[in-house]
């Protein structure tokens, strides 16, 4: 049983397609993070959040706690943004992570 | 900007050696943590550290596998008689004290290979 859901598993799109990531889990979480993972393996924290939604950039992350929901999007999607995109869930001082999106932007 | 470091990028051992597995958290953060993730699969947690003392571990987390920060700097994760199956990648991570203590910063990596 996985305790978070990614969808899609892939995604492909063409420069300047507005993305969304989705992300379900079934734990109790005090946060819900969004990381990237380069080619090279890499990771980077996107966002860290327990509530409501956060911007950074061409990036948005809203959460639903009531839904156990969370949604990344990409806007004005750019070849660089090329990478696999994981949610993970906080939960009892351990992250559980989803199994990623892979996603493609073609120019 | 302070980031966590981790050495070696690469390590390539025998089957059924020890492997040393370093890493330099940011400086003034409490919390450290190993993840490991296996060649097309998902990240896995390992373990937590806190107040010099391990918080959590998974599972996966079992004899073979110890931790230690022996000198107030670095954050060693040690696999005492390697398997064929803990190649992986392995990261290190750290977060800040108080409220902030949620976010973690990752390391680059470890890639290990066991033959």
């Amino acid at each position: 049983k996985n305790e978070v859901e990614q969808s899609p598993q892939n995604l492909t799109a063409q420069e300047g397609e507005f993305i969304t990531i989705n992300c379900s889990y079934s734990v109790g979480i005090s946060a819900l993070h969004w990381l990237q993972q380069h080619p090279g393996g890499g990771i980077v924290s996107l966002f860290m959040l327990s509530s409501g939604k956060k911007k950074h950039g061409r990036l948005i992350a809203t959460i639903n706690i009531q839904e156990k929901h969370s949604s990344l999007h990409i806007t004005a999607s750019h070849p660089r943004d090329s990478a696999v995109y994981i949610c993970a869930a906080d939960s009892n001082y351990q992250l559980i992570w989803g199994a990623g999106t892979k996603l493609i932007i073609k120019p | 900007e302070p980031e966590v470091t981790q050495t070696p990028s690469h390590q390539v051992t025998q089957m059924g050696q020890e492997v040393i597995l370093r890493c330099v958290p940011i400086s003034n953060h409490l919390y450290f943590y190993w993840y490991r993730q296996i060649l097309g699969q998902k990240v896995e947690f390992l373990v937590s550290f806190y107040n010099n003392e391990i918080s959590e571990k998974s599972e996966i987390f079992d004899d073979q596998f110890s931790v230690e920060r022996p000198d107030g700097s670095n954050f060693t994760l040690k696999i005492r008689s390697t398997k064929l199956e803990d190649s992986a990648m392995y990261f290190c991570a750290s977060s800040p004290p108080g409220l902030a203590s949620l976010a973690q910063y990752f390391g680059p990596g470890t890639r290990l290979l066991v033959l």
